[in-house]
C-alpha cells in the first residue's frame, strides 16, 4: 500500500538558517509527490510538485526539492529561512495519475518554528 | 477570482444534529475531493468525486454523505452517525485528465465543533 512518512513532527530553525524538511514515500510505480505548506487555520497551498524529468524541483518561495528513487525520498530544502516560513509543511504521494483512481496520500506533517 | 470556496469558516453542531458543509469552486475543475485533518494525522481523505452525479468513497467515509448536483459544488453532510466529527475539513478540486491534472488545489477549510 502507497505511504509517505515525515519522520520529524517538529523542527525549529534559527532565521536566515538552511532547512531540509524530509520525506520518504512507499509506492510501487513512478510516483507523482508533492509539497503543501499551511498556516494556522488555513488551506493547503502547493510549494511544489514532482511529476517526472530533473529530479530537483524548484518551487514557490524559495523552496525545492530533489527526488531521490533510491531511497524513495523528497526531501524540501531552503537555502535561508525566514520568519514568515513557520507553518506546517506536508509531503503527499499521488496514487495513480488521471482517472477514477487519482488520490493524494499524505504524511503526518512537520511543524516549523522559526526563532529569531 | 477563481477558486475554491468553503462555507461556514466556523461550525458548530450539537450531538444528534447533521450538519452541512459547502464548498464551490469556479476554476471549471472536473474532480473534487473532502480531507479531514486532525492533529498529528495529516489529511485523511473522506469522499471524492470525479464527474458529476458520481462520487466514491475514501478511507473514512462512515458517518458522511455527499452530492454532486452541479460541477461547482460538492456539499459534504456530517451525520449524527460519525461519532467524533470534531475536526477541521478541507475540500480540494482538480482537473481531470490533462498533464497538470494530478495537482489538487485546496479551500480554506471549515473547523468543526461539537458541543
Amino acid at each position: 500500500a502507497q505511504s509517505v512518512t515525515q519522520p520529524d513532527i517538529h523542527i525549529t530553525v534559527s532565521e536566515g538558517a538552511s532547512l531540509e524538511l524530509r520525506c520518504n514515500y512507499s509506492y510501487g510505480a513512478t510516483p507523482y509527490l508533492f509539497w503543501y505548506v499551511q498556516s494556522p487555520g488555513q488551506g493547503l497551498q502547493l510549494l511544489l510538485k514532482y511529476f517526472s524529468g530533473d529530479t530537483l524541483v524548484q518551487g514557490i518561495k524559495g523552496f525545492e526539492a530533489e527526488f531521490k528513487r533510491s531511497q524513495s525520498s523528497f526531501n524540501l530544502r531552503k537555502p535561508s529561512v525566514h520568519w514568515s516560513d513557520a507553518a506546517e509543511y506536508f509531503c503527499a504521494v499521488g496514487a495513480g495519475y488521471g482517472g477514477a483512481t487519482n488520490k493524494l496520500i499524505f504524511g503526518t506533517g512537520t511543524l516549523l518554528a522559526v526563532q529569531p | 477570482d477563481g477558486g475554491i470556496t468553503q462555507s461556514p469558516k466556523y461550525l458548530f453542531r450539537k450531538e444528534g444534529q447533521n450538519v452541512t458543509l459547502s464548498c464551490e469552486q469556479n476554476l471549471n475543475h472536473d474532480a473534487m475531493y473532502w480531507y479531514r485533518q486532525d492533529p498529528g494525522q495529516g489529511l485523511r481523505l473522506i469522499y471524492y468525486s470525479q464527474i458529476v452525479n458520481d462520487f466514491q468513497k475514501g478511507d473514512i467515509a462512515e458517518g458522511y454523505s455527499v452530492s454532486r448536483e452541479k460541477k461547482e459544488s460538492f456539499p459534504l453532510t456530517v451525520t449524527s452517525a460519525q461519532k467524533n466529527p470534531t475536526a477541521f475539513y478541507l475540500c480540494a478540486s482538480r482537473i481531470d485528465g490533462t498533464s497538470g491534472g494530478d495537482t489538487q488545489y485546496f479551500g480554506p477549510g471549515t473547523r468543526l465543533t461539537v458541543l
